[in-house]
């Protein structure tokens, strides 16, 4: 159990459609990082926040947005939903700055599927 | 440029068997070295990491891996497998000021009786 949490755990939508993710952090952990993984696929980092500012960014584009508050709970949106968009939706908080040396405490995972 | 790549999608060994999952790196400085395990519907639980202390690196699970910078690899090990460790692996690499993490496209790891 990391007590990393979130919801929904699966989500159907439409192409076009927006969506809104939700994932609440380990409590203390000043870092969250989103990342879309696909079905057969490792995760892909979409984008980090650090006390709710975003400080690194993966290859996705503008339409995928997010997040942090100061309560440790933070949101994914994206918008005009695409068919490619349907993967896990996964979530990971740690303590520092900088992810690269820290352990992440993954969530479970939403399930999008987008038709 | 980060990357890293699993070689072998699927893995199969019989119990008590060594296992041997296959992960080179390719980094534009000195990477950081990652195994995670990805467990049916559950979220990913890191094995182990390497941030470049010592080269052999031991985790949970009985489970070890060694960082060969002249072989750009960072393969994971266990001696003797058991049932429960079939499940999914991931290597992933970052750097000490980066901001991202990059996985690796994962092995399946099969434990047979």
């Amino acid at each position: 159990e990391t007590g990393v949490t979130q919801s929904p755990t699966h989500l159907i939508k439409t192409r076009g459609q927006q969506v809104t993710l939700r994932c609440s952090s380990q409590s203390g952990h000043n870092t969250v990082s989103w990342y879309q993984q696909a079905l057969g696929q490792g995760p892909q980092f979409i984008f980090q926040y650090y006390r709710e500012e975003e400080n690194g960014r993966g290859n996705f584009p503008p339409r995928f947005s997010g997040l942090q508050f100061p309560n440790y709970s933070s949101e994914l949106n994206v918008n005009a939903l695409e068919l490619d968009d349907s993967a896990l939706y996964l979530c990971a908080s740690s303590l520092g700055e900088t992810t690269g040396t820290d352990t992440q405490y993954f969530g479970p995972g939403t399930r999008l599927t987008v038709l | 440029a980060q990357s890293v790549t699993q070689l072998g999608s699927h893995v199969s060994v019989s119990e008590g068997a060594l296992v041997l999952l296959r992960c080179n790196y390719s980094s534009s400085v000195p990477p950081y070295l990652f195994w995670y395990v990805q467990y049916p519907n559950q979220g990913l639980q890191l094995l182990l990491k390497y941030t470049s202390a010592a080269t052999l690196v031991k985790g949970i699970n009985g489970f070890e891996a060694e960082f060969k910078k002249s072989e750009t690899s960072f393969h994971l090990t266990k001696p003797s497998a058991h049932m429960r460790d079939a499940a999914e692996y991931f290597c992933a690499v970052s750097g000490w000021n980066f901001n991202k993490f990059y996985f690796g496209s994962g092995t399946k790891l099969n434990v047979k009786p």
